[in-house]
């Protein structure tokens, strides 16, 4: 049973390109919720798709934004990109919304030169 | 919002020895508390959870405590090993509700 997959593992960037990160929730699972964790930082929460629509959104501004496909499958983009944005983003997925437990997959480090 | 903070940012114990890592939060709605662990390179993973119906729960060498009165919870290891060297993050949620909120993390090492 695959757990969470994300791409690309790494990732650099320069100030002003955009990015999109991609993410597939393991198996079972209708959720994904996406996190930034800066360095030496927990995870803060981005935004979490359902049933191909944003549900709950956390305090980041619009240059986020994301998508989910009808295979659940999920996307982060990012748009202007600013040095600030360097962290690793991760992707999280569960069942029926908050139902159930959150499964994490290993992440994209992304670097913002 | 809900605010989670965590202590110590930072602990060693021997092998063997017992480590505890404390988190409070502030929303008293909350009633869903996890702890992951994250080795390095990794996501995190979740070691175990607790739910504000009770009040302690055990798995082998870990537990975790809850007091809802004074809105804090611990994560306790037993008989450490250097394998459980990561970082520990505890986190707070309304569960079917709220996304987690994470605590800013406790580096554990173990010492063999």
């Amino acid at each position: 049973d695959a757990g969470v997959t994300q791409s690309p593992t790494h990732l650099i960037k320069t100030r002003g390109q955009q990015v999109t990160l991609r993410c597939s929730p393991k198996s079972g699972h209708d959720t994904v919720s996406w996190y930034q964790q800066a360095l030496g930082q927990g995870p803060q929460f981005i935004f979490q798709y359902y049933e191909e629509e944003e549900r709950q959104r956390g305090n980041f501004p619009d240059r986020f934004s994301g998508h989910q496909f009808p295979n659940y499958s999920s996307e982060l983009n990012v748009n202007a990109l600013l040095l600030g944005d360097s962290a690793l983003y991760l992707c999280a997925s569960s069942l029926n919304l908050w139902g159930g437990e959150q499964f994490f997959g290993p992440g994209t480090r992304l670097t913002v030169l | 919002g809900e605010n989670v903070e965590q202590h110590p940012s930072t602990l060693s114990v021997q092998e063997g020895d017992s480590a505890v890592i404390k988190c409070t939060y502030s929303d008293s709605a909350s009633n869903y508390f996890p702890w992951y662990k994250q080795e390095l390179g990794k996501g995190p993973q979740l070691i175990i959870d607790i739910r504000s119906n009770v009040g302690e729960k055990k798995d082998q060498r870990i537990a975790v405590t809850l007091n809802k009165t004074a809105k804090h919870f611990s994560l306790h290891i037993t008989e450490t090993q250097p394998e459980d060297s990561a970082v520990y993050f505890c986190a707070a949620s309304i569960q079917g509700n709220t996304p987690l909120v994470f605590g800013k993390g406790t580096r554990l090492s173990v010492i063999a």
